[in-house]
């Protein structure tokens, strides 16, 4: 079974500056895609970026990317120019099929101002 | 955002209770989801459908049943709800199989507490 790992249950980063989070997963597929959602105190679920694993290319989406390396089975966020607005929970997540998402147990940030 | 209502929103009910979550989406998508939420967990899937009348179980599916009518509308049942099923249910919703094209979009939650 695919299985998701965040080593990190909690992070804190000072406003402005960059965080990496953390993410492994571990599976004998080729072909799947990977995910970051966040969570904020509002308890929404929100996809941060997404990434096929097909695609060498690192995925970019405004100040947050992922650094995606295959064959180690990692799969980090970056968070730059941190915002108070970026403290939430984070997920990483796995899918193969497409029909189910396999999560991590979460990533608690704290941004200090 | 996608439209997805979960309803309710907060539910306390007693041990051996009968409960029914609703998940009613009005983005036409053929995939809906069920998680929960604990602590240390993440996020579980319980059930899962892919179109009306077809379901399929999860990682944690014993003691919930599911039932899809119709292509708007995903029921969670807990028959006799137990302690260890108190916790945050997140339905979700995708337009088809492939993630990455067509990834999931979560509804607000419901926090059940079951005393």
């Amino acid at each position: 079974a695919q299985t998701v790992t965040q080593s990190q249950p909690e992070m804190s980063v000072q406003e402005a500056e960059t965080v990496t989070l953390s993410c492994t997963y571990d599976t004998s597929e080729s072909d799947y895609y990977l995910f970051w959602y966040k969570q904020p105190p509002s308890r929404q679920m929100i996809l941060v970026i997404r990434q096929e694993a097909y695609k060498q290319q690192n995925a970019t989406e405004n100040r947050f990317s992922v650094n995606f390396q295959k064959a180690a089975k990692s799969f980090s966020l970056k968070i730059s120019d941190s915002q108070l607005g970026d403290a939430a929970m984070y997920f990483c997540a796995y899918t193969s099929s497409g029909d189910k998402l396999t999560f991590g147990t979460g990533t608690r940030l704290a941004v200090r101002p | 955002d996608a439209g997805i209502t979960q309803s309710p929103r907060h539910k306390v009910t007693e041990t051996g209770t009968p409960v029914t979550l609703r998940c009613h989406q009005t983005e036409n998508h053929r995939y809906m989801y069920w998680y929960r939420q604990d602590p240390g967990h993440g996020l579980r899937l319980i059930h899962y459908s892919y179109g009306v009348k077809d379901t399929d179980k999860g990682e944690v599916s014993d003691g919930y049943s599911v039932s899809r009518s119709k292509t708007e509308d995903f029921l969670l049942t807990l028959e006799s709800a137990t302690s260890s099923q108190t916790s945050v249910y997140f339905c979700a919703i995708s337009g088809k199989g492939l993630g990455a094209n067509q990834p999931q979009h979560f509804g607000d939650g419901t926090r059940l507490s079951i005393l």
